[in-house]
């Protein structure tokens, strides 16, 4: 069966530094993997996805994420936090085509302190 | 580019009323949608996909006849909580698949439905 955590329920971090928001995932097949991004009372926005090719992907808003295979892990990332990236980010396995059902992380908040 | 547009955003309504979402897809078919449920600070659970012209497929543990789905046309998808009581309070949020697979599913902005 499909699944994945996000082991930080609340990630803080200070505007100007960097940082690192973690996903590892469980999926039988070829992962489909994807991080999203919502605001209060909003539905949610992608980010950014990895599919195939380069373990590195960017996204939108300056963030990025690296496919691990081997620890099977997605950890979101940016090199400098904003005050605006402040929200709930979650990550998402999809075993496979876009039919397929989309599997949630927990989520994780994200609070960038000025 | 691809756009789903979910209504009313929220909903403020007495126990015992059935509420209806209405989830439609802009400018693309949608043969299948999801529909999501997210309680405060939590994740979103999947309760069931709708299907243009058959049943929707619900999810284990998820009432059939609290949540009912229509998939009228390939435009549009609905979720109708039947005789709504305060526990059914929540975010409601659909979401279409993509029209290309190696795409990420495309959002609603969801609906706020608070039972008093």
């Amino acid at each position: 069966a499909q699944s994945v955590a996000q082991p930080e329920d609340q990630v803080n971090v200070a505007e100007g530094n960097p940082l690192t928001v973690k996903c590892t995932y469980s999926v039988s097949g070829n992962p489909y993997l994807f991080w999203y991004v919502q605001y209060p009372n909003r539905g949610l926005q992608f980010l950014l996805k990895y599919i195939t090719g380069d373990n590195l992907v960017k996204g939108s808003y300056g963030f990025e994420a690296e496919f691990n295979k081997s620890q099977t892990s997605f950890h979101l990332k940016k090199p400098s936090a904003l005050v605006s990236d402040s929200a709930l980010y979650f990550c998402a396995v999809r075993e496979g085509g876009g039919y397929n059902k989309l599997i949630f992380g927990a989520g994780t908040r994200l609070a960038v302190h000025p | 580019g691809a756009v789903v547009s979910q209504h009313p955003s929220w909903v403020i309504c007495k126990s015992g009323t059935s509420v209806k979402i209405e989830c439609r897809s802009l400018d693309f078919q949608a043969t299948t949608m999801f529909w999501y449920r997210q309680f405060p600070k939590q994740s979103l659970m999947l309760m069931a996909t709708s299907n243009e012209g058959s049943k929707a497929t619900y999810e284990q543990g998820v009432e059939k006849d609290k949540f009912l789905i229509n998939h009228a046309s390939l435009t549009l998808s609905t979720l109708t909580v039947t005789s709504a009581h305060p526990e059914d309070s929540s975010f409601y949020i659909c979401s279409a698949p993509p029209v290309q697979g190696n795409q990420p599913q495309h959002f609603g902005d969801g609906t706020r439905l608070s039972i008093l």
